[in-house]
């Protein structure tokens, strides 16, 4: 079965510095996807920033930017100069056909 | 274009009570999913609906079953409430067809078993 593993429930970032979320899968495909997700305090959560494993490049949207390390079978998010609005929940998930598996997330404390 | 919209978003029950959640989908996505969401457990996958047919189950118990209508909404039920009920229930939808996309979420429905 496939597992999502996020292994740091809990981060702090300064405001303008620079954090990395972890994220390992565990999964015997070689073809699907990985997606960041943001849960802000409102709840609704928005995604981040996805990958298809298919693909070597690893994936950026403006200030965040994953490190895809698909042997390790590793899938890190970094966020750049975090901003307060970056404070959040984030969730690391896998999709193989219509089957998303979840993270437990690390909740992401961002300090002025 | 409107997003998912699930209701209602708080509610409180009772043990023993059930509950029925709803959930209306971006138009055009014929795919909705429903998660729990616990503190430290994460998001928990119940089930998935494709044009009205149940094409995917988590792993909980029967009290808990949902339903998809021709215009795409969804509704969730858990019957006989327990207190380990309470939780957020996240509805998302997805275009499907292919397998490619994301999902996008709603609010959720913040259900209290008392």
């Amino acid at each position: 079965a496939q597992t999502v593993t996020q292994s740091q429930p809990e981060m702090s970032v300064q405001e303008a510095e620079t954090v990395t979320l972890s994220c390992t899968y565990d999964t015997s495909e070689s073809d699907y996807y990985l997606f960041w997700y943001k849960q802000p305090p409102s709840r609704q959560m928005i995604l981040v920033i996805r990958q298809e494993a298919y693909k070597q490049q690893n994936a950026t949207e403006n200030r965040f930017s994953v490190n895809f390390q698909k042997a390790a079978k590793s899938f890190s998010l970094k966020i750049s100069d975090s901003q307060l609005g970056d404070a959040a929940m984030y969730f690391c998930a896998y999709r193989r056909f219509n089957q998303f598996y979840f993270g437990t997330g690390t909740s992401l404390t961002v300090i002025p | 274009k409107a997003g998912v919209t699930q209701t209602p978003r708080y509610l409180i029950k009772t043990r023993g009570q059930q509950v029925t959640l709803s959930c209306s989908p971006i138009s055009g996505h014929r795919s909705v999913s429903w998660y729990q969401q616990t503190p430290g457990q994460g998001l928990q996958f119940l089930f998935e609906y494709f044009s009205e047919t149940q094409r995917n189950k988590g792993n909980f118990p029967g009290r808990f079953s949902g339903r998809q209508f021709s215009n795409s909404r969804s509704e969730m039920n858990v019957s006989t409430l327990e207190l380990g009920d309470s939780a957020l229930y996240l509805c998302a939808s997805n275009p499907a067809g292919g397998n490619t996309g994301e999902l996008f979420f709603g609010e959720g429905s913040r259900l209290t078993v008392l």
